[in-house]
């Protein structure tokens, strides 16, 4: 079984402020990488999804990815209270399968 | 209706029952998942359905039993089920894009086993 390593948290970020969620893989050969954003009570919902090394920006989220390191990272600038929330990091097991990380609870204190 | 939806969407069931949770996906996708998410664990993909034909079994205890009529329809039917089945059972879908699936949720079922 192939792993997904989170920060449980929970994290604590200022509103206004930066928040960075980090995520690594074990799996070298992964190719595609997604970040869910998962509410207290709901279900996760895709919020970015990465596949080349670099940065990909959408809105205030920012997907970074480095595959010689096995991470992926997510930036949430300008955080706000209605972010806070588990983020869900999941990688590629082959074509259609999913790995989860175990997610990160964020906090924005107002 | 739009998306991936469930149903019920609470579901209390004693250990000799038998019930079925239903997924339905209005998204024109050709592949259907079951997860299942406890409490301080990550998600756990039960079963991947693809063009209706069953590709992923994770090893899956044989009282969860799915059911791929169709493209749009998925169930997973639960007989005797174990006081540690309780869970969050989530279904969703994919389309694959250049290689790519992203995976939708629905609202997910909450199963309680008494």
């Amino acid at each position: 079984q192939k792993e997904v390593e989170q920060n449980s948290g929970p994290l604590s970020v200022p509103e206004g402020a930066i928040a960075s969620l980090n995520c690594t893989y074990s799996d070298r050969v992964s190719q595609s990488f997604f970040w869910y954003r998962q509410y207290s009570g709901k279900s996760p919902e895709l919020i970015m999804s990465i596949y080349s090394n670099g940065d990909k920006e959408d809105g205030r989220f920012t997907a970074q990815l480095n595959k010689a390191s096995q991470y992926v990272s997510l930036l949430i600038r300008d955080s706000q209270p209605s972010d806070s929330a588990t983020y869900l990091c999941a990688v590629n097991e082959g074509a259609q399968k999913l790995v989860f990380g175990q997610g990160t609870r964020l906090t924005i204190n107002p | 209706e739009t998306g991936v939806t469930q149903t019920p969407r609470h579901l209390v069931m004693g250990m000799t029952n038998k019930k079925s949770l239903k997924c339905e996906q209005h998204l024109g996708h050709n592949a259907m998942y079951w997860y299942k998410q406890s409490a301080k664990k990550p998600l756990e993909l039960m079963f991947v359905y693809s063009l209706e034909e069953r590709v992923e079994n994770n090893s899956v205890p044989s009282r969860f039993s799915p059911e791929c009529p169709n493209s749009s329809h998925l169930f997973l039917h639960l007989h005797t089920l174990q006081p540690e089945d309780s869970a969050l059972y989530l279904c969703a879908s994919s389309q694959e894009l250049a290689g790519v699936y992203e995976q939708y949720f629905g609202p997910g079922t909450r199963l309680t086993v008494t």
